[in-house]
């Protein structure tokens, strides 16, 4: 069965750290693009991050570059987001994500298998 | 950054009903706009990419249309299993942008 699996997720103070992971099992990571998406509570969806096979590109909205740093470690079939300096509206359920390309008269990115989330509270 | 903007917010809709919801670009983003579902507590489910390319395994009932800025998700014959909330997201420029959301509730 194809599965992605994130952890790391808790309870964090403001100004705190957190290191999430997502590991594969079922497919292998390192020829597809990966991604971090959240999702506030009560909110819709939002794109965190971004990273290309072999790392050659990370990419990151301007709201959250400088905090957040992605990473995989293909050995280890498995994707990170370290979080510093997080605030209250860091607090979302983190999905990992993968890219897939689709082939019809050009090829399309879309997330075609996800993680089922992991938890992240920041408060005092 | 390219926004995308959904409507309606939410609507109410009773089992058999045919439902459309559009998604527009800020600027055109080609065909390259992906339909998710969503249901409470669970993870996105990809159900069309390229605008109007059904996944391998979603009923029929969905379907997709719309070229450069105006896009549309409909659903034929709307069943119970449907119910849920629903997000447009461009893959033509990063960042992939997601629409708000349109949760579809049952009349």
């Amino acid at each position: 069965e194809v599965q992605l699996v994130e952890s790391g997720g808790g309870l964090v103070k403001p100004g705190g750290s957190l290191r999430l992971s997502c590991t594969a099992s079922g497919l292998t990571l390192s020829a597809y693009t990966m991604n971090w998406v959240r999702q506030a509570p009560g909110r819709g969806l939002a794109w965190v991050s971004s990273i290309s096979p072999g790392s050659s590109y990370k990419y990151y909205p301007d709201s959250l570059r400088g905090r957040f740093t992605i990473s995989r470690d293909d050995a280890k079939n498995s994707m990170y987001l370290l979080m510093n300096s997080l605030r209250a509206d860091d607090t979302a359920v983190y999905y990992c994500a993968r890219s897939y390309d689709f082939w019809t008269t050009s090829v399309y990115y879309a997330m075609d298998v996800w993680g089922q989330g992991t938890t992240v509270t920041v408060s005092s | 950054d390219i926004q995308m903007t959904q409507s309606p917010s939410s609507l109410s809709a009773s089992v058999g009903d045919r439902v459309t919801i559009t998604c527009r670009a800020s600027r055109s983003i080609s065909s390259h706009l992906n339909w998710y579902q969503q249901k409470p507590g669970k993870a996105p489910k990809l159900l069309i990419y390229a605008a109007s390319s059904l996944r391998s395994g979603v009923p029929s009932r969905f379907s997709g249309s719309g070229f450069g800025t105006d896009f549309t998700l409909s659903i034929s014959s709307l069943q119970s299993e449907d119910f849920a909330t629903y997000y447009c997201q461009q893959s033509s420029a990063t960042p992939e942008t997601f629409g708000q959301g349109t949760k579809v509730e049952i009349k």
